[in-house]
């Protein structure tokens, strides 16, 4: 069985600061990562993916990938109160085709 | 603009009633998936389907049922089979099948489905 485990939480910072998430996944031939960020009672939105082993940046999140130890991570610099949600990692891999879905990462920003 | 419509957003099924939740997308993709999602319980898949007229069983698909008349539609019915309905559900698309790993899934907003 594929899985995607994330620590649920809730992970709380204070606004301003660097929030950091953590994605472990175990399918060594999985080959793109996404992140989404779902507020409460919303549907989830895409907001990173990422393919290569690496850093990539877009604005203030920053997605890193480590293939070799099987770790995507989520950045968010400058964390603000409307990034309060819970990020969802999934990764490319499942029998069907499907992607897998991490249980997501609860995060609370203070102001 | 394009995208992924599921309705209604709150769905109310009494003990032993079948209920069909709508979802439409017109960004013109060729897969769409249909997932639960329970407090703590993440994403499960129920079904999906990569070209009309074909549809798979996905992880949860007792007491479900789907239909792909249209590629751009994919309801999914709640039988009285299915014990424990209660969850918010989701719809999905991806431009195909085997490109969900390259481009991702859109969501629809979602129907909150609850057993009264």
């Amino acid at each position: 069985q594929k899985e995607v485990e994330q620590n649920s939480g809730p992970l709380s910072v204070p606004e301003g600061a660097i929030a950091s998430l953590n994605c472990t996944y175990s399918d060594r031939g999985s080959q793109s990562f996404f992140w989404y960020r779902q507020y409460s009672g919303k549907s989830p939105e895409l907001i990173m993916f990422i393919y290569s082993n690496g850093d990539k940046e877009d604005g203030r999140f920053t997605a890193q990938l480590n293939k070799a130890s099987q770790y995507v991570s989520l950045l968010i610099r400058d964390s603000q109160p409307s990034d309060s949600a819970t990020y969802l990692c999934a990764v490319s891999g499942g029998s069907q085709g499907n992607l897998i879905f991490g249980k997501g990462t609860k995060l609370s920003v203070k102001p | 603009d394009g995208g992924i419509t599921q309705s209604p957003k709150y769905l109310f099924r009494k003990e032993g009633q079948n209920v069909t939740l709508s979802c439409e997308q017109n960004l013109n993709h060729d897969a769409m998936y249909w997932y639960r999602q329970d407090p703590g319980q993440g994403l499960r898949l129920i079904y999906y389907s990569q070209i009309v007229n074909d549809f798979q069983k996905g992880d949860i698909a007792e007491g479900y049922s789907v239909s792909r008349e249209k590629k751009e539609s994919f309801p999914l019915t709640v039988t009285s089979a299915q014990k424990n309905p209660t969850a918010f559900y989701l719809c999905a698309s991806s431009i195909a099948l085997t490109l969900a790993g390259a481009y991702g899934y859109t969501f629809g907003s979602g129907t909150r489905l609850t057993v009264v």
